[in-house]
């Protein structure tokens, strides 16, 4: 049972390039979850999506999009790359939002081992 | 979301219990607490929640007092894999976000 996996776990990007992040799950999950993490700081959600074919906008989305057209893949595009992008990117799933049925929260979000992406 | 207020560090003997307080006094009567760690270059893990009630599991206990400003989790007898950054976080039902602070960095010492 691989849970969730994040994929490239390195990357060193130029300004202006693209690129995407994949993060797939294996555990039939609704919902998926994109953050950043910068040095010292707590993660910061960037979109999520609740569900195939859906997505939404976190707290920091600028400069990023994301696709869900599969229910256990959820993309993350960075279409041009800016140094203010380097950062620690997590990937998460859950089987439902937060709060609701016990039985399901066990574990609310399982969190990826991260992409550790630099932009020069 | 709640605002939560926690300790920026905190020390622990190996061994020992190690009781880790999160203050969160705007809370709402819909809000859950959820307890998170970060090991070093990994992914959060899920530890613990709860809404009202102390709450305990494999991993930890959770304490939350009656008017639920504030919770402690406490892990029982602490080890150096326990080594990490601890978040504290408050949760509205039905929300989609996990707002991460700044947690408080637990050293468990040989």
């Amino acid at each position: 049972n691989a849970g969730v996996t994040q994929t490239p776990k390195f990357r060193v990007l130029k300004t202006g390039q693209s690129m995407t992040l994949l993060c797939a799950q294996d555990m039939n999950h609704e919902y998926m979850y994109w953050y950043r993490q910068d040095p010292g700081m707590g993660l910061r959600l960037i979109h999520y999506s609740v569900g195939e074919g859906t997505t939404a906008k976190g707290e920091v989305p600028d400069g990023y999009n994301v696709s869900r057209l599969k229910k256990q893949n959820f993309l993350l595009g960075l279409e041009s790359a800016a140094p203010s992008q380097t950062s620690v990117y997590f990937c998460a799933s859950s089987y439902l939002s937060f709060g609701t049925a016990k039985t399901h929260s066990n574990q609310p979000q399982h969190f990826g081992d991260g992409t550790r992406l630099s932009i020069l | 979301d709640a605002k939560t207020t926690q300790p920026t560090s905190m020390d622990c003997a190996e061994g020992r219990a190690a009781n880790l307080p999160c203050n969160h006094s705007t809370i709402s009567g819909n809000e859950y607490v959820y307890w998170y760690r970060q090991i070093h270059s990994q992914g959060p893990q899920y530890i613990i929640h709860g809404l009202k009630n102390n709450e305990t599991n494999e991993m930890a206990s959770l304490i939350i007092t009656e008017d639920r400003k504030s919770s402690t989790l406490i892990l029982p007898h602490a080890t150096l894999r326990d080594t990490a950054v601890y978040y504290c976080i408050v949760v509205q039902t039905g929300a989609n976000n996990l707002f991460f602070g700044t947690g408080t960095r637990l050293t468990v010492i040989p």
